[in-house]
Formats: C-alpha cells, structure tokens, sequence
C-alpha cells in the first residue's frame, strides 16, 4: 500500500494551460504539504495543510491553488502555466509527536512537470 | 530557520561504514535533529531523528554531540542502494514544516 500517493507521475503541457495533480495519504497524518524541486535540485516548499486548513503559503505566486476536500487529500491546481513551472513536486504528510515535535515525514514519489 | 552545514558530497566504498557530519552550531534547545535523504529520481526519504541522545534504528544510527552542535549520520555497512543525497535538517518543535538545505551526496563504489 502506497502511503503518499500522487498522480499524474508527469505531466507535460503547453505554455497557458491549467492542470491539476493530485495526491492522497493513508497514514492518518494531520498535516500535508506541497514541495517544488526545481532543476538545480533544490527542495522548497510551496504550502502546508492542516486538517484542511491552509497553514503555509510560502509566497507563491497566486496561479499556483491547493485545495484540501479532507485530511488525507491534497491538490495543486496551476494555471496559466509558465516556462519556469517546471519543476518536480512533492506532496508529503506529517504528524505530530506527544513532545510537540513534527516528525514522519513522509513524501510521494513525485510529479515531473514540463512545460513547453 | 535554524542553518546547517554539510559536505557538497562524499564517497564512500561498498561494505564499508559512513559518516556524514553534519554542523549546526546555533541549534536551539528545541530543535530536533532530522536526516531524510533522497535517492535518484524519489521523493525524500526519512532517515532518523533525535534531540539530545543517540539514536538507532535499522537503518541507521545518529551520534549527537554533547553540545549539539554537530551531528553525525552513521550508516553501519553502505550498499550501493545507499547511494543519495542526505539533508541534515533542524526542525524546532512546533515547526510547521521541514526547510531543506543542499544536503550532501553520497556515493558508493563497488
């Protein structure tokens, strides 16, 4: 059983398009997240959903929408799709430990988008 | 967000044991001591964590300095499928996400 589930794997599209990737957890964390790793390798995160509540926001531009329909599902929808999107995005989830710390972090295996 | 420092990369041979330091010399009394890695083409990957003492697991064992300001990421027999880049990653308790940094790559020779 896949814990961190995201689809499509890639994706490739056309400059000014919209598209959609999905993503689903089975492991009963609270908290889901979108990483962007752009083609330098590096690791950003982009949002962070808690319970279906937007938490993070990390200044990314308003094209780029998540949606969380409950707490085991987290969308990113993109539209007007641009050259620079693509990138490999990464959903992951976490739970909370009895100390307060955030810990399990667990992340799909990624969608590779390119933009053409 | 709490820094650290690693080494660009690593190379290690088959069969034998690694250590992957890693320096975090303005760590908090909160933070935890995080290491995921990613091998090629997946996501990252969890490792190990801990505060303060050492920890194992099967994968892996953390040495934590006695003032925390470095750790060091231990795996017992490398195989060529531990071949990856490692993040070292202060996450403070309460923190609402993981902040990656360049992380170190590691490879494994026959």
């Amino acid at each position: 059983d896949t814990a961190v589930s995201q689809t499509p794997k890639y994706l490739v599209t056309q400059m000014g398009n919209d598209k959609s990737i999905k993503c689903e957890q089975n492991l009963g964390h609270d908290t889901m997240y979108w990483y962007k790793q752009d083609s330098k390798k590096f690791l950003k995160i982009m949002f962070s959903y808690n319970n279906k509540e937007l938490i993070i926001n990390e200044t990314v531009p308003n094209r780029f929408s998540p949606k969380s329909p409950d707490k085991a599902h987290l969308n990113l929808h993109i539209n007007s799709l641009e050259l620079g999107d693509s990138a490999v995005y990464f959903c992951a989830s976490s739970h909370h430990g009895t100390g307060g710390e955030r810990y399990g972090y667990t992340f799909g295996s990624g969608t590779r988008l390119t933009v053409v | 967000d709490a820094k650290t420092t690693q080494p660009n990369s690593m190379e290690s041979n088959e069969e034998e044991p690694v250590h992957l330091p890693c320096n975090h010399s303005t760590i908090s009394g909160t933070d935890y001591i995080h290491w995921y890695r990613q091998l090629p083409s997946q996501g990252p990957e969890y490792v190990i964590h801990g505060l303060t003492s050492n920890v194992n697991n099967r994968m892996a064992s953390l040495a934590i300095a006695e003032d925390r300001k470095s750790s060091t990421l231990i795996l017992h027999r490398a195989t060529l499928r531990d071949a990856a880049v490692y993040y070292c990653i202060l996450n403070p308790r309460g923190a609402q996400k993981l902040v990656f940094g360049q992380g170190t790559r590691l490879t494994i020779n026959p």
